[in-house]
């Protein structure tokens, strides 16, 4: 059964450039996937950031953007603050209305 | 502004039916352009999709719950909901209600309700 993987945990530093990844666990993320991406802190409702693999949402700071990197989808924050630190969430459209979340990474920034 | 509230017992018996209902206000629940669509939260743990429907009834589920998951929709009152049968343990979690934006060009998950914690246990 297909997985949607991103990575447990990342780093970055104040100031610092982080990218995180949302890949599949056979084949190729591709913008049919649609890929968007959430924040969320504990113990809060999940915030979107990006949609249709690049699109910020509403009041996102242009610091985060979405791509396509190589055979993953990608989400790069730049200049991370504090309030970066949370978990992040991909989901993909599997197609025949089907969505599948990625496990999250964990992001620290220190 | 669209908002979205969970509602329903915070407490479920083992092998019993979990029910969930999602008042929408601030918009109609009978766009043609969105589904609306359930998420759940294990305690410590990710998101895993549920399942989403249209207004006119149509349905999309999770295959690893499929065989337990109802939604249904009742566009006069606005409202959406979701029942889960034999539960465990393993679905005790926080559920969120979320407007599912189907266009090619918004497609993801825009709006999400709070979210209401729903333990199983006896």
């Amino acid at each position: 059964q297909t997985v949607v993987t991103q990575e447990p945990s990342f780093s970055v530093s104040p100031g610092g450039t982080v990218t995180l990844t949302c890949g599949l666990s056979s084949g190729s993320v591709s913008t049919s996937y649609y890929p968007s991406w959430y924040q969320q802190t504990p113990g809060q409702t999940p915030r979107t950031l990006i949609y249709s693999t690049n699109t910020r949402s509403s009041g996102v700071p242009d610091r985060f953007s979405g791509s396509i990197l190589g055979n993953k989808a990608a989400l790069n924050i730049t200049g991370a603050q504090a309030d970066d630190e949370s978990d992040y969430y991909c989901v993909l459209y599997m197609g025949s209305g089907i969505w599948m979340f990625g496990g999250g990474t964990k992001l620290t920034v220190l | 502004q669209l908002q979205l509230q969970e509602s329903g017992p915070g407490l479920v018996k083992p092998s019993e039916t979990l029910s969930l209902t999602c008042t929408v206000s601030g918009g109609s629940i009978s766009s043609s352009n969105y589904y609306w669509g359930w998420i759940r939260q294990p305690p410590g743990k990710g998101l895993e999709w549920i399942g989403s429907i249209f207004y006119s009834g149509s349905t999309y589920y999770n295959p690893s719950l499929k065989s337990r998951v109802t939604i249904s929709v009742d566009t006069s009152k606005n409202q959406f909901s979701l029942t889960l049968s034999s539960v465990t343990a393993a679905d005790t979690a926080v559920y969120y209600c979320a407007r599912e934006c189907s266009g090619s060009s918004c497609k993801s998950f825009d709006y999400w309700g709070q979210g209401t914690l729903v333990t199983v246990s006896s």
